[in-house]
């Protein structure tokens, strides 16, 4: 079975530039989360899709981030305009029910 | 107080060595915990789920301690491999602590 894919692996970007990453779930799992990691920090939670709708977006640090899961499937997070502490690792994971979250290799974001 | 709290470590240990480190969570409503763990710039993993008092996998002992609000991973018998942080998430709330960095060296 295929886990969870992001894309792309690595992005380096300019502040004020835009950047879009990608996250495929595992098939089958209505349930995806975005996560991020700044250099040095814990892991912090985002938003949460049920399906195609946003469960819980407390986390969106403000309205530069844009997150979308069209049709229920794969998800989009944008970033724009990018800034120099957007920097990190974005992780996305996906769960079949409210239990256990398998997660993606992640994107690492440089904005310089 | 922090909804998780993590010893950053790092842990140094020997190998064959018996290891444990804690984790506290403010949030007395959470039911279920899991212990995942993080290689270098890798992402995190799912190591144990604890849904009652404790869970045994193998050389990994996950307790779960209500009362004082903390949870506990020992782990008997260090290899090399298990080099990494462990990172501690009550409930599927979805807060990470920070982790526990353990080095097990030969």
């Amino acid at each position: 079975e295929a886990g969870v894919t992001q894309f792309p692996s690595h992005s380096v970007i300019e502040k004020g530039q835009t950047v879009t990453l990608r996250c495929d779930p595992i098939s089958g799992h209505d349930n995806l989360y975005w996560y991020r990691r700044v250099m040095g920090k814990e892991i912090k939670f985002l938003l949460h899709f049920v399906k195609e709708s946003k469960q819980d977006e407390s986390g969106m640090p403000n309205n530069r981030f844009l997150a979308e899961r069209t049709g229920g499937t794969y998800s989009t997070l944008k970033v724009q305009p990018a800034e120099l502490e957007d920097s990190g690792v974005y992780f996305c994971a996906s769960s079949q029910s409210i239990d256990t979250q398998y997660f993606g290799p992640g994107t690492r974001l440089t904005v310089l | 107080r922090k909804e998780v709290e993590q010893d950053p470590g790092p842990f140094n240990v020997p190998e064959g060595a018996t290891v444990a480190f804690n984790c506290t969570y403010s949030n007395s409503a959470s039911q279920s915990f899991f212990w995942y763990r993080q290689d270098c710039r890798k992402e995190p993993k799912l190591l144990m789920s604890v849904y009652s008092s404790g869970n045994e996998d193998g050389r990994f002992t996950a307790q779960l301690n209500r009362a004082s609000q903390y949870i506990s991973l020992l782990i008997r018998d260090s290899k090399l491999s298990d080099s990494a942080t462990y990172l501690c998430v009550p409930d599927s709330t979805l807060t990470f602590g920070k982790g526990t960095m353990l080095l097990v060296s030969p």
